[in-house]
């Protein structure tokens, strides 16, 4: 057990619509990241954020959008869902924001678009 | 643009054997370099890392790779394969010096055969 958990476990929807993941760091960690991972593309980094504050973006879609709450906890929300977004959907925490630090990964979302 | 390769999709060793899972990387600044493992049905672990110092980085579960500057490599082994070993190994880099972006390979399986 990671220390990082991720809500929902699972998640079935259909195309247009908007879904929001959760994710909760471990305790202390500041950092917080967010990866999609699919057949089609592979491991792909989303977004990081430290205290709040966003510190990295990666190949995140437009369509998709997400926060680093005070209580440090993340939210990644994906709205105009595709059949292509189909996907789980990591969350990793981390203590430091320099770069080389080590991540700790949720166990996912499965995201299932209909 | 930084990339990651991880040239074999998939590398079968025979238990006891020594095991390398390859990997090369392109970046433009300095790079930290990771190496991630991922069991079946479950979330990603952290294997390794080389952000400086010595090449050679020792990690989890007799894990080690070696940081080849000349060769922008960072290839993954282990001296002595174990059946438990068989997951789904990703690579990845970080660009420092640039835009943070994490890049993951595609990632190779490893079978480990008894």
């Amino acid at each position: 057990d990671s220390g990082v958990t991720q809500t929902p476990k699972h998640l079935i929807t259909a195309t247009g619509q908007r879904v929001t993941l959760r994710c909760s760091p471990r305790s202390g960690d500041l950092s917080v990241y967010w990866y999609q991972q699919s057949l089609d593309q592979g491991l792909q980094f989303l977004i990081q954020y430290y205290n709040g504050e966003e510190r990295a973006k990666g190949n995140i879609l437009e369509r998709f959008s997400a926060q680093q709450f005070p209580d440090l906890h993340s939210e990644l929300n994906l709205s105009s869902l595709e059949l292509g977004d189909s996907a789980l959907y990591f969350c990793a925490s981390s203590v430091e924001v320099a770069g080389g630090e080590t991540q700790y990964f949720g166990p996912g979302t499965r995201l299932l678009v209909l | 643009a930084q990339s990651v390769a991880q040239p074999e999709d998939q590398v079968n060793v025979a238990e006891g054997n020594p095991l390398t899972v390859k990997c090369t990387y392109s970046v433009s600044g300095n790079p930290y370099l990771f190496w991630y493992v991922q069991y079946p049905n479950r979330g990603l672990q952290f294997l390794l890392k080389y952000i400086t110092g010595d090449n050679l980085v020792k990690g989890s579960y007799g894990f080690e790779a070696e940081f080849n500057k000349s060769q922008t490599s960072f290839h993954l082994k282990k001296p002595s394969a174990l059946v438990s070993d068989s997951a789904l190994y990703f690579c990845a880099v970080r660009d420092n010096d640039r835009d943070d972006k994490i890049i993951f390979g595609k990632g190779t399986r490893l079978h480990i055969l008894p």
